[in-house]
């Protein structure tokens, strides 16, 4: 598949707790995107990481890309129970296409 | 701003029917996606567009589903006849400029049940 690999593919934690999630992809890539989706909607566009990027931070969010391992890491701290929904990939590779990875389903127990 | 809306939000139909989703995207964005999305996976592209041109369709099923976006706005996609593989979730996605290297907004998609 040229889709990314996300894991875990499920992942329950309590509240107040960090989140990683990560997701691993196989050709040489432009940029790598962070997805939400929660239960019975669309998609909600978190992070948006370039190849040239190692780390970048939005709010509770902590995204890291090393190129070298094609792989990156979501980090989520103190969850909430908002925080509940999955999380996706998505990778626009140097050939202009763009693929979303498997998912992690995240569970944040109040 | 207004979201992408997307209609219907729900359809059943029987196998060997037709059907057709329809989609508004964000006011201004040029690149319109259609995703198929089985339970339990990621979105798959199905076909861009930018303004009323395509510009990948490499993963739609072209014997069965068709997309139009007529005046570079709306557009439809289409499935005929419908297989019970196709039920899934159908999303569509705008974006302000073009190329896939930029976040996407998406609708709440329109839930189709194949019987």
């Amino acid at each position: 598949s040229q889709q990314g690999e996300e894991d875990p593919q499920a992942l329950s934690i309590q509240e107040g707790e960090n989140a990683t999630m990560n997701c691993s992809y196989k050709t040489s890539i432009n940029n790598l995107q962070w997805y939400r989706q929660n239960s019975g909607r669309g998609l909600v566009h978190l992070i948006l990481i370039r190849s040239n990027e190692r780390e970048k931070h939005s709010g509770r969010l902590r995204v890291t890309l090393d190129t070298s391992k094609k792989s990156s890491s979501l980090l989520i701290t103190a969850s909430r129970a908002a925080d509940t929904a999955s999380y996706f990939c998505a990778t626009a590779n140097t050939g202009n296409q763009f693929y979303f990875g498997t998912g992690t389903s995240l569970t944040v127990i109040p | 701003e207004a979201g992408v809306a997307q209609s219907p939000r729900y359809k059943i139909i029987e196998k060997r029917q037709s059907v057709a989703f329809w989609c508004n995207p964000i006011s201004g964005h040029a690149t319109l996606y259609w995703y198929q999305q089985i339970l339990g996976q990621g979105p798959k592209l199905l076909i861009q567009f930018q303004n009323n041109g395509v510009v990948d369709d490499s993963q739609l099923p072209k014997d069965r589903f068709s997309a139009e976006r007529l005046k570079g706005v709306d557009s439809t996609l289409k499935i005929q006849p419908a297989k019970l593989e196709d039920s899934a979730v159908y999303l569509c996605a705008s974006s302000s400029v073009r190329g896939r290297n930029q976040p996407q907004h998406f609708g709440d998609g329109t839930r189709l049940s194949i019987l």
